[in-house]
């Protein structure tokens, strides 16, 4: 059970957009900043999405990211079959003492 | 550009110590406001965060697996290390290290992990 809410799946058809929810609560992303990861099949996470809707350099404005209150959204515009991979959540959790990361449960995109 | 590369035993017996180290290249451990962590992912499933430490030797650790997890830092060595004892085979996964950037003020602001290592898979089984 992740600390964070994504929901398990999305799919679109190719040139269309897709939104990612991530919930959590005020301990985690109401009072920290959220970032996104994108993991193709048999690689290690990379990193989308900083600062809740910042993108690194190379990153395409295609992805988007948006925060308010204890929710996160990734947004994705053009969809194309190479976007077909698993996406994560992640932010600092205050919750106890020393304070730990957590991350979503991911979500798997399907460009049909 | 900075890069990260795990290495360590692939097969680990249960209720011994799994030991692995991430090794910085392409820039110091030391520079800049970044700390270091330790990820793992079992197969099919989603990410697990186990621990940081800053260069200082400062450490945070997953509540769950804190009582069996140790993470050091060797600025010498451009190398950071994960123990974790008495091991199961739930703690069969990939293990990725990864570096994440930090604003030092307070609160901390963290802003995101911008660079992980690609993954090095250890299994435990006798």
């Amino acid at each position: 059970q992740s600390v964070l809410t994504q929901p398990p799946s999305v799919s679109a058809a190719p040139g269309q957009k897709v939104t990612i929810s991530c919930s959590g609560s005020s301990s985690n992303i109401g009072n920290n900043y959220v970032s996104w990861y994108q993991q193709l099949p048999g690689t290690a996470p990379k990193l989308l999405i900083y600062e809740n809707n910042k993108r690194p350099s190379g990153i395409p404005d295609r992805f988007s990211g948006s925060k308010s209150g204890t929710s996160a959204t990734l947004g994705i515009t053009g969809l194309q079959t190479g976007d077909e991979a698993d996406y994560y959540c992640g932010t600092w959790d205050s919750s106890l003492s020393a304070g730990h990361w957590v991350f979503g449960g991911g979500t798997k995109l399907t460009v049909l | 550009q900075v890069q990260l590369q795990e290495s360590g035993p692939g097969l680990v017996k249960p209720s011994q110590t799994l030991s692995l180290t991430c090794t910085v290249s392409g820039g110091s451990i030391s520079s800049g406001s970044y700390y270091w962590s330790w990820i793992r992912q079992p197969a099919g499933k989603g990410l697990e965060w186990i621990g940081r430490i800053y260069t200082s030797g400062s450490t945070n650790y997953n509540p769950s697996l804190k009582s069996r997890v140790t993470i050091s830092v060797d600025t010498s060595k451009n190398q950071f290390s994960l123990k974790l004892s008495s091991v199961t085979a739930a703690d069969t996964a990939v293990y990725y290290c990864a570096r994440a950037s930090y604003s030092s003020g307070w609160p901390v602001k963290h802003y995101g992990m911008d660079v992980w290592g690609q993954g090095t898979t250890v299994t435990v089984s006798s």
